[in-house]
């Protein structure tokens, strides 16, 4: 099984400022990388797949990049509604597919 | 538009039983691959099982023989049968719309607690 681990566990960032979330697969799983945003008491929501394309809906200030073992999640500019945890999640190997432990991002 | 709609979660007994459903609308659950995973209070998200569009299903080793997946055709409605349930299944429970890589769709969950 694979094994994600996201970095850091909380990050606090000013509104309008720019978020890094990091996510690192326990081995090389090319580019088979999703991200999702969940928001408190709501279901989580497909940002990212492939890691960098973006999902229908996701504002262009949402990137995703990386490839191998190492990814990168960017926020550009921090709105307040963009608040939320972020999981990544593997799909190179499909049984089981493995979800990061998530990013807590709050307000600074 | 797609909808998936969970219903069936309850506060149930160790040892007890529950059905958890997904209704869907805006496409054909037959024709898709779909997924559940469930979220522990506080916790991150776990897959738990997918059934293929072919009708195969697969399970994690925490729920197999005790999970049953199955689906409805006519009701385009996806079911998770949990039996044996134990104090470690308590969660919120999501269907999802499985790409074969991706979940692109996501219900609103159920809670299911199991508790004495």
């Amino acid at each position: 099984e694979i094994v994600m681990t996201q970095s850091p566990a909380t990050l606090s960032v000013s509104p309008g400022e720019r978020a890094t979330l990091s996510c690192r697969a326990s081995q090389s799983i090319s580019s088979t990388l999703a991200w999702y945003q969940q928001k408190p008491g709501q279901a989580p929501r497909l940002l990212i797949y492939d890691a960098s394309t973006r999902a229908t809906g996701i504002p262009a200030r949402f990137s995703g990049s990386g490839s191998g073992t190492e990814f990168t999640l960017t926020i550009s500019s921090l709105q307040s509604e963009d608040f939320a945890v972020y999981y990544c999640q593997q799909y190179n190997d499909w049984l089981p597919i493995t979800f990061g432990q998530g990013t807590r991002l709050e307000i600074k | 538009e797609v909808q998936l709609v969970e219903s069936g979660g309850d506060l149930v007994q160790p040892g007890g039983s529950l059905r958890l459903s997904c209704a869907a609308s805006g496409f054909t659950v037959s024709t898709n691959y779909m997924t559940w995973v469930r979220q522990a209070p506080g916790e991150g998200l776990q897959w738990v099982s997918v059934i293929y569009s072919g009708g195969s299903t697969y399970y994690a080793d925490s729920v197999k023989g005790r999970f049953t997946l199955s689906r409805d055709n006519s009701k385009n409605t996806l079911y998770l049968q949990m039996n044996s349930l134990r104090p470690e299944d308590t969660a919120v429970y999501y269907c999802a719309v499985d790409t074969a890589k991706y979940l692109a769709y996501w219900g609103q969950g159920t809670l299911v607690t199991v508790s004495s």
